[in-house]
């Protein structure tokens, strides 16, 4: 089955320090979104991308995030300077919206830890 | 889209099947009903999506009222690997392709 795939799936750092976390959608897709994980927030969408360009980055702290697609293959996400209030999972999700409705497909998410 | 409204949790017994209601009163006519779930760990996986018509693959069925207010999604022989936090989500189909998640039901199936 194809996969979406998201690397590393483990992140531990220190405040300040550049966080990136990379996205390998399902070969086809032209919609790849991020997504963040808390205890408190639940499942929060941060961003989205069509055709590598970015329709909604709304939910994205826009002075310390930002999400980029150089290809099509990758699509990243960067914390800089991290906070120790980033600390959730990450995840990434591809799609190919049309008159189908195909759904979304679900990365197994970037566990990060900033301490 | 419209709000949707989950029980917070709910038990199952392994080998039965398991009932799981979504309530979406304010929903529209060209609104879908999708459910994913989340197993401990892992990324949400999507199950099933109808907007109309009930619907079955090879994971589960999906009930849709003739009103569309409401829905079940039916697991047929729940196994203790169906253990997850199930979502209910509704969402318009043509450019927007958000997903928002509610809390969901977090089902436990029981030996």
């Amino acid at each position: 089955d194809a996969r979406v795939t998201q690397t590393p799936r483990h992140k531990v750092t220190e405040m300040g320090q550049e966080v990136t976390m990379r996205c390998q959608p399902i070969l086809g897709h032209n919609t790849v979104f991020w997504y963040r994980q808390t205890m408190m927030q639940g499942l929060e969408l941060l961003a989205y991308f069509r055709n590598r360009a970015p329709l909604d980055d709304s939910g994205m702290p826009k002075d310390r995030f930002s999400a980029e697609m150089p290809d099509a293959t990758l699509a990243t996400l960067k914390i800089q300077p991290s906070e120790p209030r980033d600390s959730a999972v990450y995840f990434c999700a591809s799609g190919l919206p049309g008159p189908s409705n195909q759904p979304q497909h679900f990365g197994d998410g970037t566990r990060l830890s900033i301490l | 889209d419209a709000k949707t409204t989950q029980p917070p949790s709910m038990d199952c017994a392994e080998g039965r099947a398991a009932n799981l209601p979504c309530n979406h009163s304010t929903i529209s006519g060209n609104e879908y009903v999708y459910w994913y779930r989340q197993i401990h760990s892992q990324g949400p996986q999507y199950i099933i999506h109808g907007l109309k018509n009930n619907e079955t693959n090879e994971m589960a069925s999906l009930i849709i009222t003739e009103d569309r207010k409401s829905s079940t999604l039916i697991l047929p022989h729940a196994t203790l690997r169906d253990t997850a936090v199930y979502y209910c989500i509704v969402r318009v189909s043509a450019n927007d392709y958000k997903l928002s998640f509610g809390a969901g039901t977090t089902v436990t199936v029981r030996a």
